[in-house]
Parts: structure tokens; C-alpha cells; sequence
């Protein structure tokens, strides 16, 4: 089945404990990329990738890492997670750059940080 | 910048009842518009879509047409079943002008709940 996966699908921790959200898509897809989810402002772009060893900065970089070592893999780095990255993140995909191609999206990792 | 504009609700309508989710948009160039909808618990999912003006997307009876000249892209369905609660997004598609790399700018989100 052609799938976006995330895990964990719940996280607490506490704050300045680096911890890493994985994702992993089976589709071959170039382009992928995390959000985060926050009540009343939407969906909002942490970092995207289109395609191996190339990221780049979405709306809002700050406090998160990522890397693309493999097309399937892209995993979100908090080095020092604070209360305020507190979220619910996705991470998604889509097979190329275009802007017709709609993202496909893995279940969710709900984040807290205390 | 891009900007997606979306009816704030919670919206709550009876079984049958017609449906309308307003979204306005502002972007530089020529986006796609896309309407995706996320079920309690799940990642969002693409509802339909729409890639250049007076295009119509439909899908599970719902449909929404690309309005270039009112910047509109109006999610409506005829009679909503309860399992149409979720919420909705409208969203954009566009190429940065940083670059070549695509863009995608989501409104805030709508609630339906639709009562039996």
C-alpha cells in the first residue's frame, strides 16, 4: 500500500531533549516536506526537499533540522525542543516539483514539550 | 506573499443540508487550488483540485471552481452525510520566487459536523 509513515504518532518530552521525528515514504517520491499544525493558523512549512542531499527552509526553520540521506527517508531533528514547538507535525509527499501534484500525507505525530 | 483566506467555523449542519466553505486566495503568479480534508486522528487527504481558471474539480460530491477573476476556490456539496464531519482545507500551489521549488500555502482550517 502506498503510504506516508510517521512515527511516533505521540511524543512528551521535556525541554532541551534532542529527540527525532522519522518519516519514510514508498513511493519514490522526490519531493517531501513537515508541517506543522497549530489551532487556527493551518498548516505551515517547517522544511521541504526535493530530492536527495537537497533541503532547503520553509515558513518556519527555526529550532528544527532535517536531512534526505535516502529518497525514502526525512527525518525531523529538535535539538532542544521548547514548549513552544509544542504540535502536531506531518510530514508529506508528492512524485515531482510541479505544483499540480498533490501531497500525500502520513497520520500525524502529536508533540508535546514541557 | 501567497495567502489563503478561509471561512473560520465551526460549521454544523443537519443531514441533506447544502453545503458551502468560502476560500479566497491572493498569489503572484498562476497557483493550483486544492481542496483537502483531514477524519479525526489522520493525516490530511487531497479532496480535489484544480489548475488553472474556470477548471472545476469534483470528488465524493463535492466540487469547487477555480474563480480567477473573484480569487475564489468555494468548496460546496449538495447534501452532506454524517460522515462528511472532518475538517476542510483549502490550500494553494505555487513556485517560490525564491526559486523553482514549489509552494504550498494552506488556509486555517474549517470544522464541519454534520448531525443525523
Amino acid at each position: 500500500e502506498a503510504q506516508v509513515t510517521q512515527n511516533p504518532r505521540y511524543l512528551i518530552t521535556v525541554t532541551g531533549k534532542k529527540l527525532t521525528v522519522t518519516c519514510s515514504q514508498n513511493m519514490n517520491h522526490e519531493y517531501m516536506s513537515w508541517y506543522r499544525q497549530d489551532p487556527g493558523l493551518g498548516l505551515r512549512q517547517i522544511y521541504y526537499s526535493m530530492n536527495v542531499e537537497a533541503t532547503d527552509k520553509g515558513d518556519v526553520p527555526e529550532g528544527y533540522k532535517v536531512s534526505r540521506k535516502e529518497k525514502r527517508n526525512f527525518p525531523l531533528i529538535l535539538e532542544s525542543p521548547s514548549p513552544n514547538q509544542t504540535s502536531l507535525y506531518f510530514c508529506a509527499s508528492s512524485p515531482g516539483q510541479s505544483s499540480n501534484s498533490p501531497l500525500h500525507f502520513g497520520n500525524g505525530t502529536r508533540l508535546t514539550v514541557t | 506573499g501567497d495567502s489563503v483566506t478561509q471561512m473560520e467555523g465551526p460549521v454544523t449542519l443537519s443531514e441533506e443540508a447544502f453545503l458551502t466553505i468560502n476560500c479566497t486566495y491572493t498569489a503572484t503568479g498562476y497557483p493550483s487550488l486544492f481542496w483537502y480534508v483531514q477524519y479525526p486522528g489522520e493525516g490530511l487527504q487531497l479532496l480535489l483540485k484544480a489548475t488553472k481558471a474556470d477548471d472545476k474539480g469534483s470528488n465524493k460530491g463535492f466540487e469547487a471552481t477555480y474563480r480567477k477573476e473573484t480569487t475564489s476556490f468555494h468548496l460546496e456539496k449538495g447534501s452532506v452525510q454524517v460522515s462528511d464531519s472532518a475538517v476542510y482545507f483549502c490550500a494553494l500551489s505555487d513556485i517560490r520566487s525564491s526559486g523553482s521549488a514549489r509552494q504550498l500555502t494552506f488556509g486555517s482550517g474549517t470544522q464541519l459536523t454534520v448531525l443525523p
